[in-house]
């Protein structure tokens, strides 16, 4: 049984270019959860989505960054015209329920560098 | 507002050597409490959890918990440590965000073992 996929792994870019990152939950999850990790922090919470919804983004920088969930395919978080400050890891979580009692598990990540 | 706090930011101690993690938090209600661990490079994994009930918790790979609702504390512990325990350990809290489990997570504790 596969974990949580997140591709790529590492990805590099330049200043005021687009970064997408994939995240494929576990089979039979239809929730996920998107994290950042800045060095030497903790994980911040970013966005809740469900199947083409999104619960709450309240942690999502309210300009720049966006994510959806289709019905068939991945989870897409979308940061636009990258800068500096968004070098940080990405984590996305997906759970088969929204309940606390839940377990989330975790992707390996996606680590983005803004050159 | 819902916080975690972990006041050490790296702890090395010697293989064979007791551990205690330390982690408060800071939440109205009863709070449901987490703690990962990050391998370098790799995502978090789910050591343990506490809902509620028995507030000493068993988790995985030898790794135990107890919940004291006194001290908003829910100290990590392990009896004797191995080499393989050196990662980076993440406390999170959630059970607040009206139904869905958005965790908050401390800044992590680094643990390094001697051999």
């Amino acid at each position: 049984n596969a974990g949580v996929m997140q591709n790529p792994r590492h990805l590099v870019r330049r200043r005021g270019q687009e970064a997408r990152l994939r995240c494929s939950p576990m089979k039979g999850h239809s929730h996920v959860y998107w994290y950042r990790q800045l060095p030497e922090e903790g994980l911040k919470f970013m966005v809740y989505l469900q199947k083409e919804n999104i619960i709450d983004e309240s942690g999502m920088p309210k300009e720049r960054f966006s994510a959806e969930f289709p019905k068939e395919g991945p989870s897409i978080l979308r940061i636009q015209q990258v800068v500096r400050g968004d070098s940080a890891a990405y984590f996305c979580a997906s759970s088969a329920g929204e309940e606390y009692q839940e377990t989330q598990y975790f992707g390996p990540g996606t680590r983005l560098l803004v050159l | 507002a819902q916080s975690v706090t972990q006041p050490d930011i790296h702890i090395t101690v010697s293989e064979g050597a007791s551990l205690e993690l330390r982690c408060n938090y800071s939440y109205g209600a009863t709070p449901y409490l987490f703690w990962y661990v990050q391998s370098p490079g790799q995502g978090l994994q789910l050591l343990l959890k506490y809902f509620s009930g028995d507030t000493l918790v068993q988790g995985i790979k030898g790794f135990e918990a107890e919940f004291k609702r006194s001290q908003s504390s829910f100290n990590l512990r392990k009896p004797s440590v191995h080499w393989s325990d050196a990662a980076e350990y993440f406390c999170a809290v959630g059970g607040f965000s009206g139904g869905y489990n958005k965790l908050i997570f401390g800044a992590g504790t680094r643990l390094a073992v001697h051999p």
